[in-house]
C-alpha cells in the first residue's frame, strides 16, 4: 500500500528555467494538496484539487504558478521562470474524504534548489 | 484570522522528560486539530489529532490537550526519548467542505537529550 509519492525528491534549476513537480497521490484518494515549505518554517498551503478541478488557489502565487490534476496521471505543480525565492520544500498530501474529517497524508517532497 | 501561532520555537528536553508544545488560533471555523511530526529531509507524518468537542485525546505517550474557549490546543509527550526528536507542527482546519486546507504552526524543533 504505497504511500503519497513525489518525484523527483531534488530538482536543480538555473534562474528563468521551468519546474515540474510532480504527485501521485494515496491508491484511491482522489483529493490532492500542495504546500510550500520555506527553510526553518511551517508549511504553508497553496492549492487544493480534485481530478480535473482546481477547489481552492488562494495560496498559489498569482504569477508563474499554476497546478493541475488530471484525470488520469499524477497532480503537476508548476513553476515558470523560477527565482531564487523559489527555493524551498515542496510537499504534495492526498485525502480520501470530502467532507468531516479530512485528513491528510504527505508525501516526501521535492526539494527545488534555484541557482 | 487565519494565523496558528505555536511555541516555543526550539525545545531540550532529557530522555524521560515531559514535552510540551502550545499552539493558538484565532478562527473559531476551525474545527480539526491534527499534530504532525516531521524528521530532517522527510514529509510531516500525522502524529495525533483531536476535534473540540473532547478537551483531551492520549495515544500512548502523547496527549493532546484542549481548550475550546481559550482557543488553544497543547501536545504533551510524556517519556520522551531520543527517538522523538523531530520538528513538530500544530496545525488547523475547518471540516466545511472545500475548505480543508491545513493552517499549520510555525514548528518546534524538539531535541531530546540521552
Amino acid at each position: 500500500n504505497a504511500g503519497v509519492m513525489q518525484n523527483p525528491r531534488h530538482l536543480v534549476r538555473r534562474r528563468g528555467q521551468e519546474a515540474r513537480l510532480r504527485c501521485s497521490p494515496m491508491k484511491g484518494h482522489s483529493h490532492v494538496y500542495w504546500y510550500r515549505q520555506l527553510p526553518e518554517e511551517g508549511l504553508k498551503f497553496m492549492v487544493y484539487l480534485q481530478k480535473e478541478n482546481i477547489i481552492d488557489e488562494s495560496g498559489m502565487p498569482k504569477e508563474r504558478f499554476s497546478a493541475e490534476f488530471p484525470k488520469e496521471g499524477p497532480s503537476i505543480l508548476r513553476i515558470q521562470q523560477v527565482v531564487r525565492g523559489d527555493s524551498a520544500a515542496y510537499f504534495c498530501a492526498s485525502s480520501l474524504r470530502t467532507s468531516g474529517i479530512v485528513e491528510q497524508f504527505f508525501g516526501p517532497g521535492t526539494r527545488l534548489t534555484v541557482l | 484570522q487565519q494565523q496558528v501561532k505555536q511555541s516555543p520555537q526550539s525545545l531540550i528536553v532529557q530522555k524521560g522528560g515531559i514535552s510540551i508544545i502550545n499552539c493558538a488560533y484565532e478562527n473559531t471555523a476551525f474545527d480539526y486539530f491534527p499534530w504532525y511530526q516531521q524528521f530532517p529531509g522527510k514529509g510531516p507524518a500525522l502524529l495525533i489529532a483531536i476535534r473540540p468537542d473532547v478537551s483531551e485525546k492520549k495515544e500512548g505517550r502523547f496527549t493532546i490537550s484542549f481548550n475550546k474557549s481559550a482557543k488553544q490546543f497543547s501536545l504533551h509527550i510524556m517519556d520522551s526519548q531520543p527517538g522523538d526528536s523531530a520538528t513538530y507542527f500544530c496545525a488547523a482546519s475547518p471540516s466545511i467542505q472545500g475548505a480543508q486546507k491545513l493552517v499549520f504552526g510555525q514548528g518546534t524543533r524538539l531535541t531530546i537529550n540521552p
